[in-house]
């Protein structure tokens, strides 16, 4: 069965810095691209980009670029999202979701994790 | 640019729904849409503008292509009632601002 499991919920003050973990299991971790997405309370999702586990290679979405920043251990079969300087504007759900790539219409998000809600607040 | 309607919807068990989505600039059929229910992650429906995906009941189908596109659900179910996604993958990828369907 396949499963993404993201670490707990964290609770910072403005400035401080969080890593988030997505642990997968169920299959090869590094034949599928996983992606971060974070939704906003009441919002829809938005993408801050995604990262190859097989070589580490990372689009940013130009949006959170410089703000966020990915890593993976193969050894252990886990994603992370490193997120720096933080703000109140950055209290949301945090998701990590795997890639299913199709023939000829793009990847799509097949398993997701149940989400790291992350609170700044002073 | 991706935009959604409606934004929200009020609907019946067994009723034919159907949300549109578009896109500022042609993406093809790259486009998917997800579902997601209160304190949930979203989950997969439609890949390809028009693709099942596995385990996805029948009554849901999807069409389009360039920059308009269509999530149908023919006879509303009670577990249907939930927000609505699409999302494009042509242009980095990004997310409509959803819609939502209630009672």
């Amino acid at each position: 069965e396949v499963q993404l499991v993201q670490s707990g919920a964290e609770v910072k003050k403005p400035g401080e810095s969080l890593r988030i973990s997505c642990k997968v299991s169920g299959y090869s971790f590094t034949s599928h691209w996983i992606s971060w997405v974070r939704q906003v309370p009441g919002k829809g999702p938005e993408w801050l980009g995604r990262i190859d586990p097989i070589d580490s290679y990372i689009n940013y979405s130009p949006s959170f670029q410089g703000h966020v920043t990915f890593s993976v251990d193969k050894s252990v079969s886990t994603a992370y999202l490193h997120l720096s300087s933080l703000q109140a504007s950055d209290t949301a759900v945090y998701y990590c979701a795997r890639h299913r790539p199709t023939a000829q219409t793009g990847p799509y998000y097949d398993y997701w994790g149940r989400g790291t809600l992350v609170t700044v607040s002073s | 640019q991706m935009t959604q309607s409606p934004p929200s919807l009020s609907a019946s068990e067994g009723d034919r729904v159907t949300i549109t989505c578009r896109t500022s600039q042609s993406i093809g059929t790259k486009l998917n849409w997800y579902q997601q229910k209160a304190g949930e992650a979203p989950k997969a429906l439609i890949f390809g503008a028009s693709s099942l995906h596995s385990g996805v009941p029948s009554r849901f189908s999807g069409s389009g292509s360039g920059t308009d596109f269509t999530l149908t659900i023919s006879s509303l179910q009670p577990e249907d009632f939930a927000t609505y996604y699409c999302q494009q993958t042509y242009f980095d990828i990004s997310f409509g601002p959803g819609t939502r369907v209630d009672v």
